[in-house]
């Protein structure tokens, strides 16, 4: 069965660090989404893309993270510099198109900021 | 923020008895769709109801909707002890391109 590829799993890093997540989606899944999702919450969606362009953003702490994905296929997530409030779940979840099917999500990457 | 609220937050249950989730939301949606997620691990697409739909099934789930009162059910029929996870509630808005979690409930099925 097809997955989402997200690395890597675990990431311990100083506050004023920089740290960056990858993702794979499925292939043939044109929308890729990254959320972050804090201990006993709900996923909360911090960048959105269709194919390599950007969908949604307005959730994401411009001023220190950013998001990329070059040639619509793997993406990049950054922070940079990583404050303790960042420790989260980052999730990475692709779809055929938008909300109108299930996502499929990676299993996440598990950030700690010390 | 969150759209949609689940409850209840946590519940307990024993193995082969039925479980049941709830999930309420704010406004006008496309389909409502429902999420499992085991400790420290992605979350699993369990089932999509759309807007002109009212129940649905797959497997030991029944999922239902009632839009005038914006509101899903899912229903877990005789628990296993790997049903114990969070499930989700996630909903797609009219006009929006993505998906909206909720705060999650957690399930504990005891063997």
């Amino acid at each position: 069965e097809a997955e989402v590829a997200q690395s890597p799993r675990y990431k311990i890093t100083e506050k004023s660090q920089a740290v960056a997540f990858w993702c794979d989606p499925i292939s043939g899944h044109a929308t890729l989404y990254w959320y972050r999702q804090i201990l006993g919450q709900g996923p909360e969606l911090l960048v959105q893309f269709q194919d390599e362009s950007v969908v949604d953003d307005s959730q994401l702490p411009k001023d220190r993270f950013s998001a990329e994905r070059l040639k619509g296929v793997d993406s990049t997530l950054k922070i940079q510099p990583a404050e303790l409030g960042d420790s989260a779940m980052y999730l990475c979840a692709s779809s055929l198109d938008r909300a109108s099917y299930g996502y499929t999500f990676g299993s996440g990457t598990r950030l700690t900021v010390v | 923020s969150q759209q949609g609220e689940e409850d209840p937050q946590a519940l307990s249950i024993q193995e082969g008895e039925n479980a049941t989730m709830n999930c309420s939301y704010k406004t006008s949606i496309n389909n409502l769709q429902w999420y499992r997620q085991n400790s420290g691990r992605g979350l699993v697409h369990l089932i999509l109801i759309r807007s002109n739909e009212r129940e649905k099934h797959s497997g030991r789930l029944r999922v239902t909707l009632d839009t005038s009162k914006k509101s899903s059910s899912l229903l877990i029929t005789a628990s296993r002890a790997a049903d114990t996870a969070s499930y989700f509630c996630a909903t797609a808005l009219t006009g929006a391109n993505n998906l909206f979690f909720g705060t999650g409930t957690r399930l504990t099925v005891i063997p």
